[in-house]
């Protein structure tokens, strides 16, 4: 059974900043890790899949990286809209998720 | 355009009964997996069951998180382009909103790429 990890658990930055949220897997995962943003009384929304790959729609200012068993997201420049809990998926698993607090 | 609409939810009491319904339009269902993912309040993303896109699924193609096993049934129904999860013997830590989520699945990736908006389920004498 594979256990995703996210750290920090919160993140308070500001609008313009960059934000760098991490996933680490128990075991290697082989680049099936996606990204979900979920916002306040709102579904789950799909970002990036594939470690890399973003979903249609998705800004440019998202990113994701990582291999095997460690992850990022990194969102290269905060807007306002962006403030929200993220969290990481495998298969039929979820990370615990990272709230992402407007400083 | 691809949409998930979740119904079903409600109150109920520690031991009953409920069933959740998940309508799709906009792709053809046949083709796709699908997933019952929930959330308690103020808690995180949990992955409840899995149905894959076989048309007569058999033990391989249903999958239940260990804590709804023996409890909660997960079905397709094709015609309807539809969902159901039947929850039975419901617990107060069932408490939830429930989302359906669509499976897309490759050799290379596996996500769930589009959500409906969730049903509440409340399980409380």
């Amino acid at each position: 059974e594979v256990v995703l990890t996210q750290s920090p658990a919160t993140l308070s930055l500001s609008p313009g900043e960059r934000a760098t949220l991490s996933c680490r897997a128990s075991q290697n995962v082989d680049n099936y890790l996606a990204w979900y943003q979920q916002k306040p009384g709102q579904a789950p929304r799909l970002l990036i899949f594939h470690t890399s790959s973003r979903a249609t729609g998705i800004p440019a200012r998202f990113s994701g990286s990582g291999s095997g068993a460690d992850f990022t997201l990194t969102i290269s420049s905060l807007e306002p809209e962006d403030f929200a809990v993220y969290y990481c998926g495998w298969p039929r698993t979820f990370g615990q998720g990272t709230k992402l607090d407007i400083k | 355009e691809v949409q998930l609409v979740e119904s079903g939810g409600a109150l109920v009491q520690p031991g009953g009964s409920l069933r959740l319904s998940c309508v799709t339009s906009g792709f053809n269902f046949r083709n796709y997996g699908m997933n019952w993912v929930r959330q308690a309040p103020g808690k995180g993303l949990e992955w409840v069951a899995w149905i894959s896109a076989s048309d007569i699924p058999s033990d391989g193609d249903i999958d239940y998180t260990d804590s709804v096993k023996g409890r909660f049934t997960i079905a397709k129904d094709i015609a309807q382009n539809s969902l159901s999860l039947q929850m039975n013997s419901l617990r107060d830590d069932d408490t939830a909103v429930y989302y359906c989520a669509r499976d897309f699945c490759t050799s290379l990736s596996c996500r769930y790429d589009f959500w409906g908006q969730g049903t509440q389920v409340t399980v409380s004498s």
